[in-house]
């Protein structure tokens, strides 16, 4: 059964710091990584996807991925309150499938 | 980002009573859909795969009688929850996508059955 393991948090970084968010897959013919962000009470919103190994940078927010160690992570510089949520990691099951398998999620608190 | 609608956003209704909500890709062609469930304090958990034109694939443990699934046109997906009770009160979140891969949420619909 395919899972993607999360720490559930809370973690909890000051203002301007910089937040690392971790996820780990156990299926190794995923191909496409997804970030989402939950805030309390809405739905997630996708906020980064990753499909190659390394890194990618979107603004604040850098998705890293190292296939071979099945690891894929989230880091926000120079955090804000507002970015205080729920962080879902989220991995495609593969072979042509549009379904992904989420994490159970990490939440997030930024500390003013 | 691709835009996927929900409406209602919430609803109320009686136990025994059944709710459609309605799920909608505004700006793209959806032949998948997803449907989700996330009780207070938990995760994500899929329901369902609608497929457009065909039968929807559920989740072991999800009762295709009581969670009806409609794929009708290739930009609107429906869940009809029937004989609604109590245990169904939920976050019931939609999501689809333009690509292979990503997929966007919609805003989802709570449901309060009383």
């Amino acid at each position: 059964q395919k899972e993607v393991e999360q720490n559930s948090g809370p973690l909890s970084v000051p203002e301007g710091a910089i937040a690392s968010l971790n996820c780990t897959y156990s299926d190794r013919g995923s191909q496409s990584f997804f970030w989402y962000r939950q805030y309390s009470g809405k739905s997630p919103e996708l906020i980064m996807f990753i499909y190659s190994n390394g890194d990618k940078e979107d603004g604040r927010f850098t998705a890293q991925l190292n296939k071979a160690s099945q690891y894929v992570s989230l880091l926000i510089r120079d955090s804000q309150p507002s970015d205080s949520a729920t962080y879902l990691c989220a991995v495609d099951s593969g072979a042509g499938s549009y379904q992904l398998t989420f994490g159970k999620g990490t939440k997030l608190s930024v500390i003013p | 980002g691709a835009v996927v609608s929900q409406h209602p956003s919430w609803v109320i209704c009686k136990s025994g009573t059944s709710v459609k909500i309605e799920c909608r890709s505004l700006d793209f062609q959806a032949t998948t859909m997803f449907w989700y469930r996330q009780f207070p304090k938990q995760s994500l958990m899929l329901m369902a795969t609608s497929n457009e034109g065909s039968k929807a694939t559920y989740e072991q443990g999800v009762e295709k009688d009581k969670f009806l699934i409609n794929h009708a046109s290739l930009t609107l997906s429906t869940l009809t929850v029937t004989s609604a009770h109590p245990e169904d009160s939920s976050f019931y979140i939609c999501s689809a996508g333009p690509g292979a891969y990503e997929q966007y949420f919609g805003p989802g619909t709570r449901l309060t059955v009383t």
